[in-house]
């Protein structure tokens, strides 16, 4: 497709329960970004994948998240033992460049509701 | 924190007017981006503006960059019902590779 897409779009879940996020990015781009946005809030970095670069993981909140980048494209994000603490929505942009200067595309997010 | 803040939280005008946000933040940047949240939906790139620009234009909007006060405002003109959304600043912080958002700021134009 010609954006980043994300799915699934919603999804509720049960908390302990584990689930997974999947961002496709635009073709090309070697930069994945992953962000969180809480309700009424701004977005709090997660990770970010660059190229064949180890990710930098210095925003994942606790070792509950984990993320990976298979074969330089698709990205899943993977929430243990989800808790309700967790509910948020969850966005990947990718760019073309690393973060330097680089514009961020966004995907239209994957919403989580841990109940 | 190192977060870019937004000011205001929310504004609200009527169709016309011109609407003005700020953004503040701490540390030496390479760049600034100004980002459009449309209710439900994923983030739009606006504009960028380099950290040795002073000013910088699209269409409608206008945007600056003071250095040296860590400050930067974009300015909405003749803004419509459409323009409403929230509206974040993202740092891009020298020897770091992510962008850092605010937490916006809400617009709502009616008409």
């Amino acid at each position: 497709g010609a954006g980043v897409s994300q799915s699934p779009s919603n999804k509720v879940t049960e908390k302990g329960k584990d689930v997974e996020l999947r961002c496709d990015p635009i073709s090309g781009h070697t930069a994945l970004y992953w962000y969180r946005q809480s309700l009424g809030q701004g977005l709090e970095f997660l990770i970010y994948f660059q190229g064949n670069s180890a990710p930098d993981k210095s925003g994942l909140p606790s070792d509950r998240f984990s993320a990976e980048r298979t074969g330089g494209s698709v990205s899943t994000l993977t929430i243990q033992r989800t808790q309700q603490e967790d509910s948020a929505v969850y966005l990947c942009a990718s760019s073309r460049t690393s973060g330097n200067t680089g514009e961020l595309f966004f995907g239209e997010g994957s919403r989580l509701t841990v109940l | 924190s190192q977060q870019g803040e937004e000011d205001p939280q929310a504004l609200s005008i009527q169709e016309g007017e011109n609407a003005t946000m700020n953004c503040s933040y701490k540390t030496s940047i390479n760049n600034l981006q100004w980002y459009r949240q449309n209710s439900g939906r994923g983030l739009v790139h606006l504009i960028l503006i380099r950290s040795n620009e002073r000013e910088k234009h699209s269409g409608r909007l206008r945007v600056t960059l003071d250095t040296s006060k860590k400050s930067s405002s974009l300015l909405i003109t003749a803004s419509r019902a459409a323009d409403t959304a929230s509206y974040f600043c993202a740092t891009d912080w020298e020897g770091y590779s992510t962008l850092t958002f605010g937490k916006g700021t809400m617009l709502l134009v009616s008409p």
